[in-house]
């Protein structure tokens, strides 16, 4: 079965410096891999996704991530963090065998932005 | 505009009474998803639908039912059999994506309190 470790539950950072938040995964196969925000009381806003193919990929916001297969791993970065990025962030991981493309989510990571 | 509605935005529920929270979309997407999310927990599939008239249970299914009766809509209804009904409920809806790529997108979902 499937499953995505965030063991992060909650970090703070000051305003301009750089942020690296963490997912670790566990599958079978290849993994598709997704970053989502969630402000308080709303949805999930889709920041990245990986497939296949070049590992570091760029999102919105200004965010990236990079998947490492030898770590299990697909860590969320961003070089200069705003004091609107204060939200929480989930990993998942999700698969296309006949499954309906089920996701499984981490617990989230709470970010807080100090001014 | 496209996109994904849940409604209502906050729902209560008394002792014993059936609830249903509705969900929109108007992407043409034929996969759509019920996820509860608790704190500290991620989210969790109750149910989804890959296609009109199916569906299938997700992890937690227990207590919850849905039907999938159009394309665009596919309601959840809260039954009295789930004890613990007080959760913040996420509508997702999958976009096919190029070559396999397939997404999931969210509703800004609804919150159930039980009185």
């Amino acid at each position: 079965a499937q499953s995505v470790t965030q063991p992060d539950i909650h970090i703070t950072v000051s305003e301009g410096a750089s942020l690296e938040l963490r997912c670790n995964y566990s599958y079978g196969a290849t993994p598709y891999l997704f970053w989502y925000v969630q402000s308080p009381g709303q949805g999930l806003q889709l920041l990245l996704k990986y497939f296949s193919g070049d590992t570091l990929v760029q999102g919105i916001k200004g965010f990236e991530a990079e998947f490492k297969r030898s770590q299990s791993s697909f860590n969320l970065r961003k070089p200069s963090v705003h004091w609107s990025d204060a939200a929480e962030y989930f990993c998942a991981v999700g698969a296309a065998t006949g499954g309906g493309n089920k996701l499984t989510f981490g617990t989230g990571t709470q970010l807080k932005v100090e001014l | 505009d496209g996109g994904i509605t849940q409604s209502p935005k906050y729902l209560f529920r008394k002792e014993g009474q059936n609830v249903t929270l509705s969900c929109e979309q108007n992407l043409n997407h034929d996969a759509m998803y019920w996820y509860r999310q608790d704190p500290g927990q991620g989210l969790r599939l109750i149910y989804y639908s890959q296609i009109v008239n199916d569906f299938q249970k997700g992890d937690i299914a227990e207590g919850y039912s849905v039907s999938r009766e159009k394309k665009e809509s596919f309601p959840l209804t809260v039954t009295s059999a789930q004890k613990n009904p007080t959760a913040f409920y996420l509508c997702a809806s999958r976009d096919p994506g190029q070559g396999n790529q397939e997404t999931q997108y969210f509703g800004p979902g609804t919150r159930l309190l039980v009185l």
